[in-house]
């Protein structure tokens, strides 16, 4: 079983529409949780991290975390053409400080 | 600007060869790590370093020997290099252990 796992993309959504990116992970004791956003080319930039049982939103992302599930998503609202990447998940292990990361979600935004 | 920083971007050598990359990092962390990513773009943890005191050594070849000068510094030589070494290369920070990690632009290295 792989350590975190991500919605098989590539996730193609029309301007203006909400996209949802969904991961799961293993390590029951995970406290620490990431999404990180890759352009084609480009180094994984961090745009949410969410620690705590629930909703985080940052502008027009709301990262979301259920620890009992193991499940973690991140919503993005009026999705626009440059929000087209790949999008992944990362957990922090809970032993080793170790960062997993999941295969990513390929995301297309349609103008 | 404060980043981290990584040379050269781009990297072609031939197999058998021994090549370093150099990183960087002005943010004032304590830890730093470096990552591989394969042609499937997986990420993954290759090495860790907390005030220079290396913490995570994921089963990579011994081929691959990383050194940490000083907190800000972290390079990482490649032996021997293989066809099978060609990828991207990330060096990431983070202020402590547990924290967000910020990273690098990347070093693409080609094995001929």
């Amino acid at each position: 079983q792989k350590e975190v796992e991500q919605n098989s993309g590539p996730l193609s959504v029309p301007e203006g529409a909400i996209a949802s990116l969904n991961c799961t992970y293993s390590d029951r004791g995970s406290q620490s949780f990431f999404w990180y956003r890759q352009y084609s080319g480009k180094s994984p930039e961090l745009i949410m991290f969410i620690y705590s049982n629930g909703d985080k939103e940052d502008g027009r992302f709301t990262a979301q975390l259920n620890k009992a599930s193991q499940y973690v998503s991140l919503l993005i609202r009026d999705s626009q053409p440059s929000d087209s990447a790949t999008y992944l998940c990362a957990v922090l292990g809970s032993n080793d400080y170790k960062l997993s990361f999941g295969a990513g979600t390929t995301v297309t935004v349609r103008a | 600007d404060t980043a981290v920083s990584q040379t050269p971007k781009y990297l072609v050598t031939q197999m058998g060869n021994d090549k370093s990359i150099k990183c960087e990092q002005n943010l004032g962390h304590d830890t730093m790590y470096w990552y591989k990513q394969d042609s499937k773009k997986f990420l993954k943890i290759m090495f860790s370093y907390n005030n220079k005191e290396l913490i995570i050594n994921e089963t990579v070849p011994n081929r691959f020997s990383p050194k940490s000068p000083d907190k800000a510094h972290l390079n990482l030589h490649i032996n021997s290099l293989e066809l099978g070494d060609s990828a991207v290369y990330f060096c990431a920070s983070s202020k402590r252990l547990a924290n967000e990690q910020f990273f690098g632009p990347g070093t693409r290295l080609t094995v001929l």
